[in-house]
């Protein structure tokens, strides 16, 4: 079935620095790449998608990639700030084809020590 | 709009008792699905739905019930409690489109079962 893994599972970086979340898929068909951010105690909520026809997308300080021949792709946090510590969730979809479902990594816990 | 909407949003439940997580979105989406989130698990589907009338199994549907009579409202029924199924529970919809489709949360469903 579907699986995707997320690595690593805990992050530890100095305010500043980048941050790298690392996610793989199982089915080829997977075309929609959304990751989430979740603060404590709260909903994950949408930071940034990436669709199967685009390599590569920014926004400001967060960037994300795909390699859809590996099945991997990214997430890139640079500059990190203290209000960036939180859990990350990596997903990955299939669209129409799949009927819309969303199976997720089971997240990355980042941490960004002032 | 209030978006995804959760009740009740804390629950004790004894073994074996039977209970409803009611969810309720005002954005008009098709899709809606119910995840559980447990420690170390990232978020796991339970079952989705694609529309009014369609339902369907996700990752880890044992012990749980859905139906989709309205567009609006997509409740989850646990049939007979265990204690494997405390967790917190999301439940979360998305408008449907060919590439993707963005989930918006709730705000979860603290359940423990004793």
């Amino acid at each position: 079935g579907e699986n995707v893994e997320q690595h690593p599972s805990t992050l530890s970086v100095q305010e500043g620095d980048s941050a790298v979340i690392k996610c793989t898929y199982s089915d080829s068909a997977s075309n929609y790449f959304p990751w989430y951010k979740q603060e404590l105690g709260k909903r994950p909520q949408l930071i940034i998608d990436i669709r199967s026809n685009v390599g590569e997308k920014k926004d400001q300080r967060i960037a994300v990639t795909l390699n859809k021949t590996a099945k991997h792709f990214s997430l890139h946090i640079t500059e990190t700030q203290p209000e960036d510590s939180a859990v990350y969730f990596c997903a990955a979809s299939k669209g129409a084809t799949g009927g819309f479902k969303t199976i997720f990594g089971a997240g990355t816990r980042l941490f960004v020590k002032a | 709009n209030a978006g995804v909407t959760q009740t009740p949003k804390f629950q004790v439940l004894k073994t074996g008792q039977s209970m409803t997580l009611q969810c309720a979105q005002d954005m008009n989406h098709e899709y809606m699905s119910w995840y559980r989130q447990d420690p170390g698990m990232g978020l796991r589907l339970i079952h989705y739905s694609v529309g009014a009338g369609i339902t369907d199994q996700g990752e880890v549907p044992n012990g749980y019930n859905v139906s989709r009579s309205t567009t609006e409202d997509f409740p989850l029924r646990l049939l007979s409690a265990a204690p494997s199924q405390t967790s917190v529970y999301f439940c979360a919809s998305s408008y449907r489109w060919s590439s993707g489709n963005t989930i918006y949360f709730g705000e979860g469903s603290w359940l423990t079962v004793v």
